[in-house]
């Protein structure tokens, strides 16, 4: 079944941390993003790749860092964890231009 | 720049309708809407295309007005499902431009 996968789901971690959050599609997708969303709040864009190689900053500056290897594979890095970076994390990937994003259910993190 | 959504928040009866209002500044390529559950993804509704296409679902129905760079969604007959909050997603004109979301609308349906 076509779907997107993010691990993990909660994750509790220390301040100075490195962690990596992974987004995983079996869409064959092109294109990818990362969301980030305080509860009950929008969504901001802060990284989004248009396929392999390609990688851009979003609209919400993140001290955060992607890559884009595999077209299936999108995983978003902090190198230094700050309780600033507590948040829900959304990946998402789509079919191009005009058609919808499907969304994975999210990585929430809290960084202590 | 990121749309304006109106209302902020609703509260339905089942079996009432609903208008979720979107605008935007910029000429838009299209608009999304989606539906976030408290705790859960956020998961498409429906596009509408600059040049009147739509794609979506049976029971919700949205409308665009290039002219005005709006958007409306409306929820008939609502039912406890659709309670959750709404956001719109624009995409500016030139077509490879990522999506800018609104800040949502609450709806809450109650039996």
């Amino acid at each position: 079944e076509a779907d997107i996968y993010q691990t993990p789901r909660y994750l509790v971690i220390g301040t100075g941390k490195k962690i990596t959050l992974e987004c995983s599609q079996t869409m064959g997708h092109d294109k990818m993003y990362w969301y980030q969303q305080d509860p009950g709040m929008e969504l901001h864009l802060i990284h989004y790749s248009y396929g392999v190689n390609s990688t851009e900053k979003g609209d919400l500056s993140s001290e955060s860092t992607v890559s884009r290897i595999r077209t299936e594979h999108f995983p978003l890095t902090l190198e230094s964890a700050r309780p600033s970076h507590t948040s829900q994390y959304l990946c998402a990937s789509s079919d191009g231009t005009g058609y919808g994003y499907t969304f994975g259910s999210g990585t929430r993190l809290t960084v202590v | 720049q990121q749309p304006v959504q109106s209302p902020q928040a609703v509260i339905l009866r089942e079996g009432e309708d609903a208008v979720i209002n979107c605008s935007s500044s910029k000429a838009l390529y299209s608009v999304h809407w989606y539906r976030q559950k408290h705790g859960e993804a956020p998961v498409f509704l429906m596009i509408l295309l600059k040049g009147g296409e739509q794609k979506g679902h049976e029971k919700i129905s949205a409308s665009f007005n290039e002219k005005k760079q709006q958007s409306s969604l409306y929820l008939t007959a609502s039912q406890l499902s659709y309670s959750g909050t709404y956001f719109c997603g624009t995409e500016g004109s030139s077509g490879y431009s990522t999506l800018t979301f609104g800040k949502g609308t609450m709806l809450l349906v109650s039996p």
